[in-house]
């Protein structure tokens, strides 16, 4: 039972760049969302979906776009990479009416 | 914006001891969560309380909710090694239909020493 996968794990980046950071997830949750984690800052919500085709922004949004064409899949795009955005990325997934989330083992950005 | 505050922001001791961490809150929530996150990996699920006074308890932690469910505290007896890693609590707010939103605190991080 893989849960919610995220890749890659780690990343470097240079300022400017552009990538995707991939979230799956095979429990079949219609919520999904992402989180960045930084020192001192706890877990910010950057965007979320409560079901396919269906997605709105968190706290954090700004410089990130998401889509969620499919149940499974909750993509994560950087269009613009800028060193604040140097974070641990945290894909979650939950069961719609259900509070308990299931995270991905994170993906650690470095913008340099 | 509801904030979770949770204390204390640090905690090291030695095995065998006992410890409270405690997620205070003047909002109310539906539940609260507690979750616990080792390095390099995402957080963990350790258990929801949802009614005001309940109590839970997993092994060797404890967890109460308060009874106006606005704040909780974990209590862990005789701490392992196996117990470090950063202590998170959610609280849930319905934000309309069957929908609810989490917010966190910013964690404990807990450090036992063997």
């Amino acid at each position: 039972n893989a849960g919610v996968t995220q890749t890659p794990k780690f990343q470097v980046l240079k300022t400017g760049q552009s990538m995707t950071l991939q979230c799956a997830q095979d429990m079949n949750h219609e919520y999904m969302s992402w989180y960045r984690q930084d020192p001192g800052m706890g877990l910010r919500l950057i965007h979320y979906s409560v079901g396919a085709g269906i997605t709105d922004q968190g706290e954090v949004p700004n410089g990130y776009n998401v889509s969620r064409s499919t149940t499974e899949d909750f993509p994560l795009r950087l269009l613009s990479a800028a060193p604040s955005q140097t974070s641990v990325y945290f894909c979650a997934s939950r069961r719609q009416g259900r509070t308990e989330a299931f995270f991905g083992q994170g993906t650690r950005l470095t913008v340099v | 914006t509801q904030l979770l505050e949770q204390s204390p922001q640090f905690l090291s001791i030695q095995e065998g001891e006992n410890l409270t961490v405690y997620c205070n809150s003047s909002s109310v929530f539906s539940s609260l969560q507690w979750y616990r996150q080792e390095p390099g990996e995402g957080p963990v699920l350790l258990v929801t309380v949802v009614t005001g006074g309940e109590v839970k308890k997993l092994k060797r932690l404890t967890f109460q909710f308060g009874d106006a469910r606005k704040d909780s505290s974990l209590h862990i007896t005789a701490a392992q090694p196996g117990d470090t890693g950063l202590y998170l609590c959610a609280g849930a707010r319905n934000s309309g239909g069957s929908n609810y939103k989490l917010t966190f605190g910013k964690g404990t991080l807990l450090t036992v020493n063997p």
